[in-house]
């Protein structure tokens, strides 16, 4: 059974519109991460958390908002989507800082 | 600044023939690493990873890798290459973040085909 699952799978959304991504996990972690991939290209970190109700701004933290509700949910928002933020985001979780992390099956965005 | 390179964007291997990756990272620390692979339209799934210790690691389906401190690598390889390993490789170090945890800088992948 998936330790990791992230819903919706795919979204079109359309620009200045608000879109949330969740991510949902069963592993126990207390980190959870999200990060983007363009086409071709390896991920960068946009936010992670390590504690419920808390969340810490990654590499590319503009445009993008995080919440932490539960240690198992982790939740991406855009407030104002925008063309550039066309990419598949991946959620991931880890035992502690330094751990592998596990990745969720990742969820293509389109903003048109 | 810290980041990994992954020289070798694109590889082609013959099925049964022997693989290596080339993975450099540059970090001050020491480094935890990491191999990940991607299979088309799904996450990235580990292979093995390296905690400070033996330099040679074994991961899943007969892949392995070899830490060198002096040369800044983590080169991946394995002795005989199968037509199921057609996917994209990421390297990835673990570098100290603020408030005492840590994350993950990946390299561009090296996407690899095998040739019958």
């Amino acid at each position: 059974e998936a330790a990791v699952t992230q819903s919706p799978r795919s979204k079109v959304a359309v620009t200045g519109g608000k879109v949330t991504l969740s991510c949902h996990q069963t592993n126990n972690h207390d980190y959870m991460y999200w990060y983007r991939q363009d086409t071709g290209h390896g991920l960068r970190l946009i936010h992670y958390s390590y504690v419920a109700d808390s969340t810490e701004k990654g590499d590319i933290p503009d445009g993008y908002k995080a919440s932490r509700p539960s240690q198992e949910n982790f939740s991406l928002i855009l407030e104002l989507a925008s063309l550039s933020q066309t990419a598949v985001y991946f959620c991931a979780s880890s035992l502690w800082g330094y751990a592998e992390q596990f990745f969720g099956p990742g969820t293509r965005l389109t903003v048109l | 600044a810290q980041s990994v390179t992954q020289p070798d964007a694109r590889v082609t291997v013959s099925e049964g023939a022997s693989l290596q990756l080339r993975c450099k990272y540059s970090y001050f620390g020491t480094p935890y690493l990491f191999w990940y692979v991607q299979y088309p339209r799904q996450g990235l799934q580990l292979l093995l990873k390296y905690y400070p210790g033996d330099p040679v690691v074994q991961g899943v389906n007969g892949f392995e890798a070899e830490f060198s401190k002096s040369n800044s690598s983590f080169h991946l390889r394995k002795a005989s290459v199968h037509w199921s390993d057609w996917a994209v490789y990421f390297c990835a170090v673990s570098i100290e973040n603020q408030g005492g945890s840590a994350k993950l800088i990946f390299g561009e992948g090296t996407k690899l085909t095998v040739s019958s």
